[in-house]
């Protein structure tokens, strides 16, 4: 059973316009969160990430928004350009030196 | 060079062959990591070392061995695979420790193609 959910796995916005991906996680353990993007022929490369003692974190375009009691979280790229289109992946995990646990990812595609 | 780097980029070999894939990671971190990508699938964990031990092998098969001569390199040597193997495979490296927040940062990968 998936631990890390990703329902969505395509997603187009306009460009300007706001782009919301989201993530639903299963374990109540998890309380460190990451946001990979992803572009095709490279590897993951990390966007940004929540602490569990946090609901939102705030990086430029980029905010991440965590919601425990749902065990959800999301990620918003506000204006949204056509340089983000690529696949977007949620991970989460434990405390200590424990394995991130990643979703299956959703492609973003920013029309212009 | 920066980053963590993987060789080849691009692989294709028959079942009976043996090749292996190289990481290598120039952020002086301790932990390294071997993810497989599969189309549709998520990211699966197969192996991780830290401070050059292996710390997790994810019931993955022994045609895969992986190999940490110092906290700078990893390989995953590759011995009578199958087509289903086909794959992106990813390299990662962390800071590891103890620390909840430890982010990993992962190399462009290897697409390899079992024929």
């Amino acid at each position: 059973d998936q631990q890390v959910k990703q329902n969505s796995p395509s997603l187009s916005v306009q460009e300007g316009r706001i782009s919301i991906l989201n993530c639903d996680y299963t374990n109540s353990m998890f309380d460190y969160f990451l946001w990979y993007k992803k572009y095709p022929a490279e590897g993951p490369t990390f966007l940004i990430s929540i602490s569990s003692i946090k609901d939102k974190n705030e990086d430029g375009r980029f905010t991440v928004f965590l919601n425990k009691s749902a065990k959800h979280l999301s990620l918003h790229i506000v204006p949204s350009q056509p340089g983000d289109s690529a696949v977007y992946f949620c991970a989460a995990k434990n405390s200590g030196n424990t394995p991130l646990v990643f979703g299956k990812g959703t492609r973003l595609s920013v029309i212009a | 060079e920066t980053g963590v780097t993987q060789t080849p980029r691009h692989l294709v070999m028959g079942m009976t062959n043996k090749k292996s894939l190289k990481c290598e990671q120039h952020l002086g971190h301790n932990a390294m990591y071997w993810y497989k990508q599969s189309a549709k699938k998520p990211l699966e964990l197969m192996f991780v070392y830290s401070l050059e031990e292996r710390v997790e092998n994810n019931s993955v098969p022994s045609r895969f061995s992986p190999e940490c001569p110092n906290s700078s390199h990893l390989f995953l040597h590759l011995h009578t695979l199958q087509p289903e193997d086909s794959a992106l495979y990813l390299c990662a490296s962390s800071q590891g420790g103890r620390a909840g927040t430890d982010t990993q940062y992962f190399g462009p990968g290897t697409r390899l193609t079992v024929l």
